[in-house]
């Protein structure tokens, strides 16, 4: 089962930064957080990861709480084309070979 | 750069014949691969995965079987479809031993009638 809780689905204004929620309350002091994307009959696109700390790259930023219960991804400024379903995903496993528990993600609609 | 591949994009087939879905990673060596199932409107359900040439380790008792010939190539089959074996197949890799990021191939949706 998905270590992670996300809202169904979600609408934001194109132009408009989208802030997606993630809850991992029982996250694991060595897990770490990941966020993928699915556009329509596609495989997922990797979009950033994190630990403890913010992070940020070229697509978004990660936001994770201090307790590490919950996380929210950030899409500063959204497009028509950032409309796909977001995956939140606490990565488990050992060292060698990790597995990717993928729940039913945030279903992300932007609108004109 | 790598690169990862997936074929056939798409692929109906009826009840009861076999399937062979092949994968192939280029740009990278000895990377864990993985096969994924989603069903329709549904999450990603690990199916199998190897950490390197001949090891096969599975997720999920079922009608399905992977193999792994080559060090970048990975299938995935069966020797009698069901009905319950539609869905859309997702191949991925990862740098061995890093816990880095999967990276997912375009898909093979099948369809089984």
């Amino acid at each position: 089962d998905a270590k992670t809780t996300q809202p169904t689905s979600m609408d934001c204004a194109e132009g408009r930064a989208a802030n997606l929620p993630c809850n991992h309350s029982t996250i694991s002091g060595n897990e770490y957080v990941y966020w993928y994307r699915q556009i329509h009959s596609q495989g997922p696109q990797y979009i950033i990861h994190g630990l403890k700390n913010n992070e940020t790259n070229e697509m978004a930023s990660l936001i994770i709480t201090e307790d590490r219960k919950s996380s929210t991804l950030i899409l500063p400024h959204a497009t028509l084309r950032d409309t796909a379903v977001y995956y939140c995903i606490v990565r488990e496993g050992s060292y060698n070979t990790d597995k990717l528990i993928f729940g039913t993600g945030t279903r992300l609609q932007v609108f004109p | 750069s790598q690169t990862i591949h997936q074929w056939p994009a798409t692929l109906v087939q009826p009840v009861g014949s076999p399937l062979s879905l092949e994968c192939t990673v280029e740009g990278t060596s000895n990377p864990n691969l993985y096969w994924y199932r989603q069903a329709a409107g549904r999450g990603l359900q690990l199916l199998f995965y190897s950490v390197g040439i001949g090891q096969i380790s599975s997720e999920v008792p079922q009608n399905l079987s992977a193999s792994r010939p080559q060090d970048r190539q990975f299938i995935l089959s069966s020797k009698k479809l069901l009905l319950s074996d539609s869905g859309f197949y997702l191949c991925a890799w990862e740098v061995r031993g890093l816990r880095d990021t999967q990276y997912f191939g375009p898909g093979t949706r099948l369809t089984v009638l």
